[in-house]
């Protein structure tokens, strides 16, 4: 059974850095054509896909958030990180992280997905 | 990346048939088959209902189906029950590498 669980700071300052933990299990991030995202969610509002990591280490960003977004692994932990910087009111959201499906390259499909972690950004 | 565009709302009383449509472009859901779908009941996690355009997975009912023409992918729900209300959510692959969502859509069965 595959499970991903997210874990992080609930309350972060305007300015500051973000760091997210996905902690996941039942598959490696060592196996070929194995892959994570994150996705953000804010309050009432629609999703947004953030970031991407594969399991040869290459790394896919959001156009509009590439300057601020980090994605990194530790196979050994099975863990994926995300980090972002400069964090605004705006960025508060519900951010998931989930195993995608399909071709990390040419397309695939989010399933499943972790419970979410709330971050919110205020001083 | 724009998001793809949904209905922000759709209805039907149990029993009926609902389609949510999720209008692109020819970046992303024109050009490829990589357009999925799903589900989010209030407060939970979404749940995958569709992939590559028309795909179930185990477990999803076969009420759920999914469809494509140009640049408008669509959800249909035949049979709608009471449990099918929640947001529902189209996302597809793009020309840059990335990955964009629809704006969402609320189902209500009356």
């Amino acid at each position: 059974q595959v499970t991903l669980r997210e874990s992080g700071p609930a309350l972060v300052k305007p300015t500051q850095t973000l760091t997210l933990t996905c902690t996941f299990s039942g598959f490696s991030l060592s196996t070929s054509g194995m892959c994570v995202s994150w996705i953000r969610q804010p309050p009432g509002k629609a999703l947004e896909w953030l970031a991407l990591i594969d399991w040869d280490d290459d790394k896919y960003y959001s156009t509009s958030l590439k300057t601020r977004l980090t994605i990194s692994k530790d196979t050994s932990k099975n863990q994926v990180v995300l980090t972002m910087t400069n964090m605004d009111p705006v960025d508060t959201a519900t951010y998931y992280c989930a195993r995608m499906r399909g071709s990390c390259y040419s397309g695939g499909w989010f399933d499943p997905w972790g419970q979410g972690t709330l971050v919110t950004v205020s001083s | 990346q724009s998001a793809l565009t949904q209905p922000p709302s759709v209805s039907g009383s149990p029993g009926q048939s609902v389609t949510i449509s999720c209008t692109g472009t020819s970046s992303d859901v024109g050009s490829y088959n990589r357009v999925s779908w799903y589900q989010q009941p209030p407060g939970t996690a979404p749940k995958l209902m569709i992939y590559e355009v028309s795909n179930r997975p185990s477990g999803v009912p076969d009420r759920f189906s999914g469809s494509k023409s140009g640049n408008t992918a669509s959800l249909t729900i035949s049979g709608l029950q009471a449990e099918d209300e929640a947001d529902y959510y189209c996302s597809s692959y793009t020309s840059s590498s990335t990955y964009v969502f629809g704006t969402g859509t609320k189902v209500t069965v009356l």
